[in-house]
Formats: structure tokens, sequence, C-alpha cells
């Protein structure tokens, strides 16, 4: 179990610009899950896969986001054209069914 | 709409004390309640759980009650050690169809262990 590995772990960018952030799960998981942190709030869903099917996605999800997770392995979360609000740590989780979800140590996002 | 809320942001125990930290929640569909313990610079770690069919879960030093009636569970740690220092989530969610998937976080207590 080498657990949930995202990167980059901080990235740093004009608003405007496109962003895009991996997060390969552990292994055996199926289930992967992004949620984003701002400060001093807990992590908010905005969406999850179960192997390459995206089968929720929260309305904060705006159509800014798009998540992918081809051949249901690793995953990849852009942001295209950011906004100051898109200001966050990104967090990815990954689960096999009826076990709880282990968290990757996040991507930090400043835009400027 | 905070469905849950951890109404204190921060808790300081002397070392050997029981570490006590609550949870409210408003929505009666939750069934599964989580706890998770994050430090800084690294992920939410997953600690505890409970199943809204029990009332009581122990695991070592850490133990979770569920009073469903007043939506509120509470973790206790005895007793509390410096590596205890994190802030912890309280998570819940609908355990429907056998699996656990998105959960609803609190926004989190800061517990610090003082020697």
């Amino acid at each position: 179990d080498t657990g949930v590995s995202q990167n980059p772990r901080h990235k740093i960018t004009k608003r405007g610009q496109n962003v895009t952030f991996r997060c390969d799960p552990i292994s055996e998981h199926n289930r992967l899950y992004w949620y984003r942190q701002t400060l001093g709030q807990g992590p908010e869903f905005l969406t999850y896969f179960q192997n390459e099917a995206q089968l929720e996605k929260s309305r904060l999800l705006s159509d800014r986001f798009s998540a992918e997770r081809p051949k249901g392995s690793f995953s990849t979360l852009e942001i295209q054209r950011t906004e100051q609000g898109d200001s966050a740590m990104y967090l990815c989780a990954s689960s096999r069914e009826s076990s709880p979800l282990h968290f990757g140590n996040g991507t930090r996002l400043t835009v400027t | 709409d905070q469905q849950v809320k951890q109404n204190s942001p921060s808790l300081s125990v002397q070392e050997g004390r029981i570490s006590i930290l609550n949870c409210d929640y408003t929505n009666s569909m939750f069934d599964y309640f989580l706890w998770y313990k994050k430090y800084p610079a690294e992920g939410p770690t997953f600690l505890i759980s409970i199943s809204s069919i029990k009332d009581k879960n122990e695991d070592g030093r850490f133990t979770v009650f569920l009073n469903k009636s007043a939506k509120h569970l509470s973790l206790h740690i005895v007793p509390s050690q410096p590596g205890d220092s994190a802030v912890y989530f309280c998570a819940a969610t609908r355990y429907h169809t056998g699996t656990a998937s998105k959960l609803t976080f609190g926004t989190g207590t800061r517990l610090q262990v003082t020697l």
C-alpha cells in the first residue's frame, strides 16, 4: 500500500490560466474522489468515479472544472480559466467498496 | 447550509486526560459517521467510524458515541497523547447499497495535547 499520490504538491498560476492536477489512487481501489478544502473549512465533495465512470458531480463543480479517469486508474482534474476563488487545497481520495476513504496529501492551488 | 457542525474550533487537553470532540448533524438521512485526523501538510487520515445501528464503537484509545435522537456524536480519546495533536474532522454519509461515497465534513476541531 503506497498510498494515494497527488501531483504537483503546489501550483501557483495566474488568473485565467488552465491547470491540471493528477491523482494516482491505491492500486486495488476502484473508487476515486476529488474534494476541495479552503481555509477554516472541511473538505467539500467535488466528484466521484467508480472505475472509469464518473457517477456523481457536485454543483460546486462548475463547467470550468473537468475530471477524468481513463481506464479506471489515475485521474486528472482540470480547471480552465482559473479565478482567485479557485485557490484551495484539492484532495484526492480512493477506496474499495464498503471501505473508508484514503486521502492523498493534496495539491495546493494559488491563483494570483 | 452546514449539515455537519463542529462548534468548537479548538480544544486543549493535558497529556493523559480525556479529549472529547463533539459533532452535530442536521440531515436525518445520514446513517454512517466517520472521524478523520489531519496533520499539517498531510491529507486526512481515517480514524474510526460508526453505523447508525450502533451507539458506540471502540478502537483502542478511541471511542465514538452516537446519539441519533439528538443527532450528535462525539469522539473520546483516552488517554490523550502529544501525538494526538491534530485537526479532527467529523464526516457523515448515507451508507446505501453497501458503499459510503459522498462524505459531508464538518469544519474541524484543532486538538492540542499539552505536556
